[in-house]
C-alpha cells in the first residue's frame, strides 16, 4: 500500500533562517507531487506540483522553493525565512489526476 | 487560474439535524472530490465524482455533480459530532493538479 512521510511535524524557526521540508512518499512510482501551504481553517492554497524528477511548476510567486531529487522526494525550501512564510504546509501525491493523499502536515512558526 | 468557492464559510448545527454545503466554480471540471480535514491532520479524501450528475452516497453523506460538471454540493442527513471538520472540494484539470475551494468549517453541536 502507499504511504506518504512529512517531517517535521512541528517546526518553530527565526526569521531570516533556512527552511528545508521533506516528503517521501512509499509503494507507488511516477506519482504527481504537491506542495500546499494552508492559513488557520481555510482552504489550501497549492505552492508548486511536479509531474517528474526535476520538474517543478511554481504557482505563487514567493520566499519558497521546491525541488525534485529523487521520484519519491519532494522537499520544499527557503533561504531566508520570513514571518508571512509561518503556516501548515502539506504534501500530497497523486497518480490519477485526481485523488490526492496528503502527510500529516508541518505546523511552521517563524518567530 | 481557477476558483472554487465553496459555502456557506462556517456552518453550526445542532446534532440530528441535516445540511447542505457548495462548491462552485465557473470552469469545468474532469473530476471533483471532496475531503474532510481534522485540525493539525492532512485532509482525507471522501469520493470523487467524474461524470455530469452523478450522486454518491457514502452513508449519511451524499454528494452530488452537477450537470455541467461546474458544481458539487455535500447534504448530510442526520448530523453527529464526529462529522465535525473542515470540509474542502478540490477540482481536477487536465492531467497534473488539483485546485482546492476556499473550505466550508462544519460544527456540530452534541
Amino acid at each position: 500500500s502507499q504511504t506518504i512521510h512529512q517531517w517535521p511535524a512541528t517546526l518553530v524557526q527565526p526569521v531570516g533562517s533556512p527552511l528545508s521540508l521533506e516528503c517521501t512518499v512509499e509503494g507507488t512510482s511516477n506519482p504527481n507531487l504537491y506542495w500546499y501551504r494552508q492559513a488557520a481553517g481555510r482552504g489550501l492554497q497549492l505552492l508548486f506540483y511536479s509531474v517528474g524528477i526535476g520538474q517543478i511548476s511554481s504557482e505563487v510567486p514567493q520566499n519558497l522553493s521546491a525541488s525534485r531529487p529523487q521520484d519519491r522526494q519532494f522537499i520544499l525550501s527557503s533561504k531566508k525565512l520570513l514571518l508571512s512564510d509561518s503556516g501548515f504546509y502539506l504534501c500530497a501525491w497523486s497518480v490519477l489526476p485526481t485523488e490526492a493523499f496528503f502527510g500529516q502536515g508541518t505546523r511552521l512558526t517563524v518567530v | 487560474t481557477q476558483l472554487l468557492e465553496q459555502s456557506p464559510q462556517f456552518l453550526s448545527i445542532q446534532e440530528g439535524e441535516n445540511l447542505t454545503v457548495y462548491c462552485n466554480s465557473s470552469s469545468v471540471f474532469s473530476s471533483l472530490q471532496w475531503y474532510r480535514q481534522e485540525p493539525g491532520e492532512g485532509p482525507v479524501l471522501l469520493v470523487t465524482v467524474v461524470t455530469g450528475g452523478e450522486v454518491k452516497k457514502l452513508k449519511r453523506l451524499t454528494f452530488q455533480f452537477g450537470d455541467a460538471r461546474k458544481d458539487s454540493s455535500l447534504h448530510i442527513t442526520a448530523a453527529q459530532p464526529g462529522d465535525t471538520g473542515l470540509y474542502l472540494c478540490a477540482g481536477g484539470f487536465g492531467n497534473e493538479k488539483l485546485t482546492f475551494g476556499t473550505g466550508t468549517r462544519l460544527t456540530i453541536i452534541p
